[in-house]
């Protein structure tokens, strides 16, 4: 079974800061990874995703993971958050084998940009 | 692409009503569509898995005949949530995903919120 870990439920941090939110998971076989954000009374939108290949992935909007095996970890980073980053991230995985890929969710992180 | 549409956005009900609410993949075909439930701050809660033209699986806990899940069609599955009582007002969210369209992501809606007086 698979689960996913993240660290931190709230991060405050000042416009401009860099920011790193945390993500472990467990599990026996291979996973996708998720970085899914959240705004305010909002559906998700897909954030970033690692499938395959190289281990740094990034987001249009400057975000950007990056898978590490050894330390099953998918932390989630941007070197200058701006106030409309304050929402809620969530990261996920799912297994991938099998047609319907159930998404294991983490508990979700609330970023705070503050002026 | 990867649209994804809920409809209502917003439902306000009497205790003992019934409620449907639509997920619509807009620009790709969905065969597998997952309806998810949100209390406030907390994470999403998976209630059901949907394939088109089979019956929905449920998880653990979800009682199917109260929230009823008919996936007709590669665009389009509904969650009727019936009888509905207090304890039923909750962020509904539904997600599809498609052979088509990077069948390993889930594209969400944006949601509908449910309250019933």
């Amino acid at each position: 079974a698979q689960s996913v870990t993240q660290l931190d439920s709230q991060v405050p941090v000042f416009e401009e800061a860099p920011v790193e939110l945390r993500c472990n998971y467990s599990s026996s076989v291979s996973v996708y990874l998720f970085w899914y954000v959240q705004y305010p009374n909002q559906g998700l939108q897909l954030l970033l995703k690692y499938l395959s290949g190289s281990t740094l992935v990034e987001s249009i909007n400057g975000f950007e993971a990056e898978f590490n095996k050894s330390q099953t970890s998918f932390h989630l980073r941007k070197p200058s958050v701006h106030i409309s980053d304050t929402a809620e991230y969530f990261c996920a995985v799912s297994t991938n084998a099998g047609n319907n890929r159930k998404l294991i969710w983490g508990l979700g992180t609330s970023l705070a940009v503050n002026p | 692409g990867a649209v994804v549409s809920q409809h209502p956005s917003w439902v306000i009900c009497k205790s003992g009503t019934s409620v449907k609410i639509e997920c619509r993949s807009l620009d790709f075909q969905a065969t597998t569509m997952f309806w998810y439930r949100q209390f406030p701050k907390q994470s999403l809660m998976l209630m059901a898995t949907s394939n088109e033209g089979s019956k929905a699986t449920y998880e653990q806990g979800v009682e199917k005949d109260k929230f009823l899940i008919n996936h007709a069609s590669l665009t389009l599955s509904t969650l009727t949530v019936t009888s509905a009582h207090p304890e039923d007002s909750s962020f509904y969210i539904c997600s599809a995903q498609g052979a088509a369209h990077s069948q390993e992501t889930q594209y969400f809606g944006p949601g509908t919120r449910l309250l019933v007086l």
